[in-house]
């Protein structure tokens, strides 16, 4: 069975310095993985996906993600935080062993940018 | 831009009551994801449906929520009756059956059962 950890409930980093949510999945054969964002009241939103090529992904607003296939692992970075990057973080993971697959999300980081 | 609407955005009722939520998924997407937001469970999916055909309601309680697809522009989640552990934020999510394809949700039904 697929599954999702996000280990940090909570990330608070100042302004300007670098981030890091951490991830990482469990998923037989190769995965596809996706990282959200969701601001108060709205839904979730695509921040970017690794499908498969290059190990380093770009997404919107300026973030990336890594994945890393030996340690089973997908963080989202940022050089320089903003506050404006304060926001809930989902992780997610799809399977592609049929194409009914849902997606699993993770359990959300909290991301905090103090100024 | 392309959006998944749904309505209503807020709705406060009282327990007994039918609840029902609607859905509007993008033009074009063919599955349409129902999911449940709250602080002790987080995000839970409830329901999927591919070609308006049910693939998986298994995190739904079948005794009083029915999730169905009268047409591919409308899914509708209700909820009879309705009881106060059901207050959380119900989302929509559509894409086009592809499973390296992003999720696009809707902005949520904030939903009070008093």
């Amino acid at each position: 069975a697929q599954s999702v950890a996000q280990p940090e409930d909570q990330v608070n980093v100042a302004e300007g310095n670098p981030l890091t949510v951490k991830c990482t999945y469990s998923v037989s054969g190769n995965p596809y993985l996706f990282w959200y964002v969701q601001y108060p009241n709205r839904g979730l939103q695509f921040l970017l996906k690794y499908i498969t090529g290059d190990n380093l992904v770009k997404g919107s607003y300026g973030f990336e993600a890594e994945f890393n296939k030996s340690q089973t692992s997908f963080h989202l970075k940022k050089p320089s935080a903003l506050v404006s990057d304060s926001a809930l973080y989902f992780c997610a993971v799809r399977a592609p062993e049929s194409s009914a697959s849902k997606i699993i999300f993770g359990s959300g980081t909290r991301l905090s940018i103090r100024p | 831009d392309a959006r998944v609407t749904q309505t209503p955005r807020h709705k406060v009722t009282e327990m007994g009551q039918e609840v029902t939520m609607r859905c509007q998924p993008i033009l074009g997407h063919n599955t349409v994801f129902w999911y449940r937001q709250t602080m002790m469970q987080g995000l839970e999916l409830l329901a999927y449906f591919r070609n308006r055909a049910p693939l998986d309601d298994s995190g739904m309680p079948k005794d009083r929520f029915s999730a169905e697809m009268p047409d591919a522009t409308l899914a509708t989640l209700k909820i009879q009756p309705s009881e106060p552990r059901d207050s959380a934020v119900y989302f929509c999510a559509s894409d086009y059956q592809g499973i390296n394809q992003p999720q696009h949700f809707g902005d949520g039904t904030r939903l009070s059962i008093l």
